[in-house]
């Protein structure tokens, strides 16, 4: 069975910077397209970035310029550095697989748990 | 920049009744690049069909899409007590999400 396992999440003040981490397992995060996706409290999801099998990587306006996705082969890792982070950033962040095949979100972590605040 | 605008907001129904969402774009998409999730409270999402209309593994057959261009559906053909929850559709290629629909009980 595919799992994703997110951690990095925690409090932190505005301005401030997290890396989040997605071990995967059973499943070759390089081989794959890999993704995060947000949830605020209550709301619905936001796409916020993706690096394709091949490095392509793409981002979220909202998130552009401040966040960075990269991935460790050797530790079949997928990560989310996040910096200057707003009171807006604060949601649940998961790690997905998706794709190339099937063209869809298919496996999904549990999620990490981003509040920014003072 | 597409737009995804899903209705209704809220599908009230009974268990056995068939649920009929829609999903629109602002703008021609291709229908190998919709998708349809379904997420329960505390939960991830799951997804549900990809392609517009091919249902994802271990996917009940109650479960249909469809639809090209700028509509696309997703149907339920009999609502059993576990498929009450919110349904997301989704532009692969760009990542966008539409803000959902509810489906809960009458």
């Amino acid at each position: 069975e595919v799992q994703l396992v997110e951690s990095g999440g925690g409090l932190v003040q505005p301005g401030g910077s997290l890396r989040l981490s997605c071990a995967a397992s059973r499943v070759t995060v390089s081989s794959n397209h890999m993704s995060w996706v947000r949830q605020a409290p209550g709301k619905g999801l936001e796409w916020v970035s993706v690096i394709h099998s091949g490095g392509n990587t793409y981002y979220a306006d909202s998130v552009k310029g401040r966040f960075t996705i990269s991935r460790d082969n050797s530790k079949n890792t997928l990560y989310l550095q996040m910096n200057n982070l707003r009171a807006e950033d604060t949601a649940l962040y998961y790690c997905v697989k998706s794709g190339p095949e099937p063209p869809g979100y298919e496996y999904w972590g549990q999620g990490t748990l981003v509040t920014v605040s003072s | 920049e597409i737009v995804l605008t899903q209705s209704p907001g809220t599908l009230s129904l009974s268990p056995g009744e068939r649920a009929t969402l829609s999903c629109r774009a602002s703008q021609s998409v291709s229908s190998s690049y919709l998708a349809w999730y379904q997420q329960k409270p505390g939960q991830a999402p799951r997804l549900l069909i990809y392609g517009a209309s091919s249902r994802a593994t271990g996917i009940p057959d109650r479960f249909s899409g469809s639809g090209s261009g700028t509509d696309f559906t997703l149907t339920i053909s009999r609502l059993e007590p576990e498929d009450f929850a919110v349904y997301y559709c989704q532009h692969y290629f760009s990542g966008l999400f539409g803000p959902g629909t509810k489906v809960d009980i009458k």
